[in-house]
């Protein structure tokens, strides 16, 4: 299909262990997102890409979290020494330009489940 | 600090009825607004959106309404069918960093056949 993917759909891990979470976006699409979703919480940004431009990392929760995006597609989102409270949802969507109102395009999501 | 509250968690509706979920921010340089629908497993959908220069935006069977001073939205979906069951969230962006976006909690819509 055409849309935002994200593997893999479901990770359980144990607290301390590193993950790593990711996303392919619409072909052609210049702008990534990630957000995180916590139970009976609204949607989190994490992290924000376009294109060449330095990513705004203004919403990631703590300096165990990391994003890259490499050749301008595909993002990894890493989380370091994973801790009970990052259980979540991690979505990832995906626009054209980043403007804001360009639609975002979302995947179906990774819950993670750390013990 | 959630700039962008949905106060209802739920809300259930008779098919054919009007569903009206609401939405309140609390950041005045919020200038464009959306709905998004999700149904378990997948996605949040773009759903509708309206910029700060309207108060009203219609498609179809669904209608966002904005009053700026109160700083409330609201979606009404005329008439409500059951498909519409899923989680609506509303989501907000500002003029000096459009690329940002804050999302409610979320209202679960349950549409009664």
């Amino acid at each position: 299909g055409a849309g935002v993917s994200q593997s893999p759909s479901n990770k359980v891990t144990e607290k301390g262990k590193d993950v790593e979470l990711r996303c392919d976006p619409i072909s052609g699409h210049t702008a990534l997102y990630w957000y995180r979703q916590s139970l009976g919480q609204g949607l989190e940004f994490l992290i924000y890409f376009q294109g060449n431009s330095a990513p705004d990392k203004s919403g990631l929760p703590s300096d165990r979290f990391s994003a890259e995006r490499t050749g301008g597609s595909v993002s990894t989102l890493t989380i370091q020494r994973t801790q009970q409270e990052d259980s979540a949802v991690y979505l990832c969507a995906s626009s054209k330009r980043g403007a804001g109102s360009d639609t975002q395009y979302f995947g179906p999501g990774t819950r993670l489940t750390v013990l | 600090d959630q700039q962008v509250k949905q106060n209802s968690p739920s809300l259930s509706v008779q098919e054919g009825r009007i569903s009206i979920l609401n939405c309140d921010y609390t950041n005045s340089m919020f200038d464009y607004f959306l709905w998004y629908k999700k149904y378990p497993a997948e996605g949040p959908t773009f759903l509708i959106s309206i910029s700060s220069i309207k108060d009203k935006n219609e498609d179809g069977r669904f209608t966002v309404f904005l009053n700026k001073s109160a700083k409330h939205l609201s979606l009404h979906i005329v008439p409500s069918q059951p498909g519409d069951s899923a989680v609506y969230f509303c989501a907000a962006s500002g003029v000096y960093n459009f690329n940002k976006f804050y999302f409610g909690s979320g209202t679960k819509l349950n549409v009664k056949p």
